[in-house]
């Protein structure tokens, strides 16, 4: 079964930092990965996905990497905002279903 | 395309009423999976449909809980005789297939006073 892994839980940085949120996951015999944004009390917006052939995806600030062997995937956002303050979540997909972490909570300070 | 649509945004049951959530797909999407958000908690996945199937429904509640997605129509997560610990945000997602992109509903969020 696979179980999936987000570290750190919570992490609050001051604006402009760069910072790297991980995800790890338990079986590698995955068809891709998705990181999604959540906002307080909103739904899931998706950033990026990853098949199980890339190694990596990029979108503004944004970089996600994959690396299955391992069962990690890393996000890490440039030069980061306030705005880019919520609920950072990766999804592990096969082929049934995606499997969460619980998230890391971020918090930019102006 | 108006993107996965779910309804209604709230929900208020009384305890013991029955609760039925609404999950319209992309337009072209024949998968569709279930999520139940509890307060302060990850997502937890319930169940995975393609259209007029059960895939997986290793995440749901044996009891009280049950879900469909017919030939037509939305898919529905139907939720009898609820109790205050049904109390959650739920999502729906849909894909084109089981390895392709998810994208999400903006969720349902039920109370059970």
């Amino acid at each position: 079964k696979q179980e999936v892994t987000q570290i750190p839980a919570a992490l609050s940085v001051p604006e402009g930092e760069n910072l790297v949120l991980n995800c790890s996951f338990t079986d590698s015999a995955i068809y891709n990965l998705q990181w999604f944004r959540q906002d307080p009390g909103k739904g899931l917006t998706s950033l990026l996905l990853i098949q199980s052939s890339q190694r990596e995806q990029t979108s503004g600030r944004l970089n996600a990497s994959l690396d299955k062997s391992s069962g990690r995937s890393t996000l890490y956002i440039a030069a980061s905002q306030p705005g880019d303050s919520a609920t950072y979540l990766c999804a592990v997909g096969n082929n049934n279903d995606m499997r969460f972490g619980a998230g890391t909570r971020l918090t930019v300070k102006p | 395309n108006a993107g996965v649509m779910q309804n209604p945004r709230h929900l208020v049951r009384r305890r013991g009423q029955e609760a039925r959530l609404r999950c319209s797909p992309m337009k072209g999407h024949s998968h569709v999976y279930w999520y139940r958000q509890l307060p302060e908690e990850g997502l937890k996945f319930m169940v995975y449909l393609q259209k007029e199937n059960i895939i997986d429904e290793s995440g749901m509640p044996k009891e009280r809980f049950s879900a469909e997605f017919p030939k037509e129509g939305p898919s529905i997560l139907r939720i009898q005789q609820v109790v205050r610990g049904d109390s959650a945000a739920y999502f729906c997602a849909s894909s084109k297939d089981g390895g392709a992109e998810a994208f999400f509903g903006q969720g349902t969020r039920l109370t059970v006073v």
